[in-house]
């Protein structure tokens, strides 16, 4: 069965204090690792797609890395803006020929003034 | 705002009632998904569907069921609603049903059974 296990659950930084969240997976062909943002009571909105080992993907102070096992999500110099919940999910293939997305249950970011 | 539109935004009702949840996709695509997200399960897959056919399945209940019209609006049809039903639903979207594109959400459907 496919696994996402984020971590850690939650995270508080001080403004401009850098970090990183992690998601390590257990999957049976994987065809594709995402990055969402959620804010409270919101849709997940789409930050990034990895899908080969060694990709990275960049979107102003966010970073996305991909391993074998793991992605890493790196905030650099982050805002208060920034504060929201991160979900990785990884992408399988169903018979039939359909798709769905496994999510972890999210790393709750808040960054303090 | 991510083009995927639901209503209703809140939907209040009673154990053992039926509700009916609406998905717009974003222009274009043809796939919606829906998933059910509640506190303590998370994100979880319930179906697919792709040009008005079912695709995949995950772990929808049998009192749940979903369709796709020919305008490529979907509904999600939740009967015989217990307490444990209550959760924010979204649905997803992407251009095709394969696995080469991000599906895009909603800003969900908050049910509450009482």
């Amino acid at each position: 069965e496919d696994q996402v296990t984020q971590s850690p659950e939650a995270l508080r930084l001080q403004e401009g204090e850098s970090s990183s969240l992690n998601c390590s997976y257990t999957v049976s062909g994987l065809r594709g690792l995402f990055w969402y943002r959620q804010d409270p009571g919101k849709g997940p909105e789409f930050l990034f797609t990895l899908y080969s080992a060694g990709e990275e993907k960049e979107k102003e102070r966010l970073k996305a890395t991909l391993t074998k096992k793991e992605s890493f999500l790196h905030i650099t110099a982050p805002k208060p803006e920034d504060s929201a919940t991160y979900l990785c999910a990884v992408r399988t293939i169903l018979t039939g020929g359909g798709n769905k997305l496994t999510f972890g249950t999210g790393t709750q970011l808040k960054v303090e003034l | 705002d991510s083009g995927v539109t639901q209503t209703p935004k809140h939907l209040i009702t009673a154990t053992g009632q039926r509700v009916t949840l609406r998905c717009s996709p974003r222009s274009g695509d043809l796939s919606v998904y829906w998933y059910q997200q509640s506190l303590d399960q998370g994100l979880q897959f319930l179906i697919q569907y792709y040009n008005g056919e079912e695709r995949a399945k995950g772990n929808i209940l049998e009192r749940f069921s979903a369709q796709q019209f020919p305008d490529l609006h979907s509904e999600l049809n939740l009967s015989s609603l217990e307490l444990g039903d209550s959760a924010l639903y979204f649905c997803a979207s992407s251009p095709l049903g394969d696995s080469h594109n991000e599906q895009f959400f909603g800003p969900g459907t908050r049910l509450t059974v009482l």
